[in-house]
């Protein structure tokens, strides 16, 4: 499958927990993306990075970070979680940058509950 | 501010029934808008974007700059358009989505 993959698929943590999603691109793109997607929330954007680079940042508390490695992947880690940090968590990616007409593809997202 | 609006939570309609699917958004510039949809227990995948004009599965839209909408439309709906479906507005690098709706095609 060339397209974004997303592991784990599900995780299932206590608060106060640290854990780390992980996301690959699709092969040849530069961007990757990180959304929330909470019943109360929608659809939220986190945090985009471009080529190892942070490019924008959207509501993203300062208990996640993320970066992207040299081969591309990103890593996305939420520490001192909540209750209110179950969700589910969409990785994209996108061939390059504020380009018009420059598609996104999601991954199949990973499924955080915190209990 | 940026800001996409998807009024129905749910919308059920028969199959062979028109559908129209509301969005309107709210951008200071010239906004580039995208229907995303999400089957059951499949990834959100793009539908359609504005600036392509095309017809995909049957639906269209029309960006519409007066009223600020960009409304997914389908004459027909079959039980297969029975999904998740999300407005979204291109801010630079992000999507802000609308909180999407729901669509249920009966037989």
């Amino acid at each position: 499958d060339s397209g974004v993959t997303q592991t784990p698929k599900h995780l299932i943590t206590a608060t106060g927990q640290r854990v780390t999603l992980r996301c690959s691109p699709r092969s040849g793109d530069l961007s990757v993306y990180w959304y929330q997607q909470s019943l109360d929330q929608g659809l939220q954007f986190l945090i985009q990075y471009y080529n190892g680079e942070e490019r924008a940042k959207g509501n993203i508390l300062e208990r996640f970070s993320a970066q992207q490695f040299p081969d591309l992947h990103s890593e996305l880690n939420l520490s001192s979680l909540e209750l209110g940090d179950s969700a589910l968590y969409f990785c994209a990616s996108s061939a390059t940058s504020s380009r018009t007409g420059n598609e996104q593809f999601f991954g199949p997202g990973t499924r955080l509950t915190v209990l | 501010a940026q800001r996409v609006t998807q009024p129905e939570k749910l919308l059920s309609v028969f199959k062979g029934a028109p559908v129209e699917l509301k969005c309107n958004y709210s951008y200071s510039g010239s906004p580039e808008l995208f229907w995303y949809v999400q089957y059951s227990r499949q990834r959100l995948q793009l539908l359609l974007r504005h600036i392509s004009r095309e017809s995909i599965k049957g639906f269209t839209a029309d960006l519409n700059k007066g009223e600020t909408s960009f409304h997914l439309k389908k004459p027909f709906a079959q039980e297969e358009d029975s999904a998740m479906y999300y407005c979204a507005l291109r801010d630079t690098d992000k999507l802000i989505f609308g909180t999407g709706t729901r669509l249920q095609v009966f037989p």
